[in-house]
C-alpha cells in the first residue's frame, strides 16, 4: 500500500499568514488522486481538494492543492480563524486507498 | 440535502458483537458507493473498505479484511459495519462516508461518526 508522510506535524502561524502542508507518497500516485480533507474536534472530515488540485464544492480559493507524482502540496493563502484545524491527505487511485497521519495547524 | 446519519455510541465489552449503522438521504443511495474509516483516539484517518449498495460489491483494506464485516441493505438505504467478538483495540470513532466511483474520487461526504469504546 501506498505510505503517506505529511509534514510537518504541527504548523504554528498566524491568521493572516500562509500555510504551506506537504504530503510525500511512498510511491507515485496514480492519476494525481490526491485529496486533502480538514478536521475538526466533533465535526467529521470535510473534503477541501480532489485531483491534487480541483476545489471542492464550497471550498473558498484561498484553499489550493498543487502536485504530482510523489509530492503534493495543500496551500492557504491568507489562514481565517476558522482554518486552524488538522489536514490530512489522502491517495484513492490505488487499493488500498491510504491517508496520511495529518498536520495540526494551529494558532501562533 | 446528502446526509448520512450513523447510530449512536456504543459502549460494549471484549468479546461481544457488534453492528453500527449508516442511512444515506437526499441521493440515490444504489448509485454511490459507501465506506468506513476508522480514527483511533489521537490518531489518523484509516480507510476500512467500502460497499456498492446496488449489488453488495465490497472492497476492503487488507488491515480490515477478516477483521470487520459491511454490508448494506439498499430497501432502506442503510450500510452497516459489524464485529463478531471486539476487541479493546477496536475502540475508536467510526465514520461512514459516501464515494461516486471506486479508485476515481475521494469520499465527499462523510456522517458524523460513531464512537465505540470497548472496555470490560
Amino acid at each position: 500500500e501506498i505510505v503517506l508522510t505529511q509534514s510537518p506535524g504541527t504548523l504554528s502561524l498566524s491568521p493572516g499568514e500562509r500555510a504551506t502542508l506537504s504530503c510525500r507518497a511512498g510511491q507515485s500516485v496514480s492519476r494525481s488522486n490526491l485529496a486533502w480533507y480538514q478536521e475538526k474536534p466533533g465535526q467529521p472530515p470535510r473534503l477541501l481538494i480532489y485531483g491534487a488540485s480541483s476545489r471542492a464544492t464550497g471550498i473558498p480559493d484561498r484553499f489550493s492543492g498543487s502536485g504530482s507524482g510523489t509530492d503534493f502540496t495543500l496551500t492557504i493563502s491568507r489562514l481565517e480563524p476558522e482554518d486552524f484545524a488538522v489536514y490530512s491527505c489522502q491517495q484513492y487511485g490505488s487499493s488500498p486507498p491510504t491517508f496520511g497521519q495529518g498536520t495540526k495547524l494551529e494558532i501562533k | 440535502e446528502v446526509q448520512l446519519v450513523q447510530s449512536g455510541a456504543e459502549v460494549k465489552k471484549p468479546g461481544e458483537s457488534l453492528k453500527i449503522s449508516c442511512k444515506g438521504s437526499g441521493y440515490s443511495f444504489t448509485n454511490y458507493w459507501i465506506g468506513w474509516v476508522r480514527q483511533m483516539p489521537g490518531k489518523g484517518l484509516e480507510w476500512m473498505g467500502i460497499i456498492y449498495p446496488s449489488d453488495s460489491d465490497t472492497r476492503y483494506s487488507p488491515s480490515f479484511q477478516g477483521q470487520v464485516t459491511i454490508s448494506a441493505d439498499k430497501s432502506i438505504s442503510t450500510a452497516y459495519l459489524q464485529w463478531s467478538s471486539l476487541k479493546a483495540s477496536d475502540s475508536a470513532m467510526y465514520y461512514c462516508a459516501r464515494l461516486t466511483a471506486w479508485l476515481r474520487f475521494p469520499f465527499d461526504y462523510w456522517g458524523r461518526g460513531t464512537l465505540v469504546t470497548v472496555s470490560s
